[in-house]
């Protein structure tokens, strides 16, 4: 069964709305999460990494101020798209990793169901 | 700097045969981790199967198989007797020994989308 969760599935909306996506982490304890990007036939693309309690890091090129990132607790991160525009249009997707950076060497990352963001 | 390439933007493959998906890589760290994962166009990512760059053995998994050559940093998946569900792009993905310090964060290669033909 799905480990984390992410919602919503889809959000379809009008320009300059800012919308929040979810991904908990169920049945353990997420410290870090991590936010993607995926284009249509492309590969997914690291946004930043979501910490527990401090703030997150983001990777170069991507508006901290633009995609902002919350992880208030230990199973729940959000990634808030403010002012959305068309062009942020895009498929996110999270992922979790049981026991973060000291789980198992061959835990894989869970990941979400994914969020299809349409900005009209 | 790490680095994955799949070289193969779309395969096709005959049902109940076998395909193989190419992944090369990268790295300076002494310990990694690599990765394939599956994305049916629903768009879920699933984890296939693992190998350890210190195992001693090829993994597998089911149908699944991963024909790693440590001297040619190659880490290709094997999927035997393809069925049409097999149908969906693969990505090939690593983990360094460095990347725990960031939480294990992964990079992925550029996809294999396979089609498997009736």
């Amino acid at each position: 069964g799905a480990v984390v969760s992410q919602h919503p599935s889809r959000v379809i909306c009008k320009s300059g709305t800012s919308v929040k996506i979810e991904c908990r982490s169920l049945d353990f304890q997420a410290t870090t999460m991590f936010w993607y990007r995926q284009f249509p036939k492309q590969s997914l693309m690291l946004m930043a990494t979501s910490n527990e309690g401090s703030k997150a890091t983001y990777e170069q090129g991507v508006e901290k101020d633009k995609f902002l990132i919350n992880h208030a607790s230990l199973t729940l991160s959000t990634l808030t798209v403010t002012s959305a525009h068309p062009e942020d249009s895009s498929f996110y997707i999270c992922s979790a990793r049981i026991g973060g950076a000291f789980g198992l060497r061959n835990q894989p990352q869970h990941f979400g169901d994914g969020t299809r963001l349409s900005i009209l | 700097a790490q680095k994955i390439t799949q070289t193969q933007p779309g395969m096709f493959v005959q049902e109940k045969e076998a395909v193989t998906l190419d992944c090369t890589y990268d790295t300076s760290d002494p310990s990694y981790g690599l990765f394939w994962y599956k994305q049916p166009s629903s768009g879920e990512m699933i984890f296939l199967i693992y190998q350890g760059s210190y195992d001693q053995q090829n993994a597998t998994e089911g149908r699944y198989s991963l024909n790693f050559q440590k001297a040619r940093k190659s880490a290709n998946l094997v999927i035997s007797a393809s069925q049409l569900g097999d149908s969906a792009m693969y990505f090939c993905a690593m983990r360094g020994q460095y990347n725990y310090n960031q939480g294990g964060k992964l990079i992925f290669g550029q996809g294999t989308e396979l089609s498997v033909k009736p």
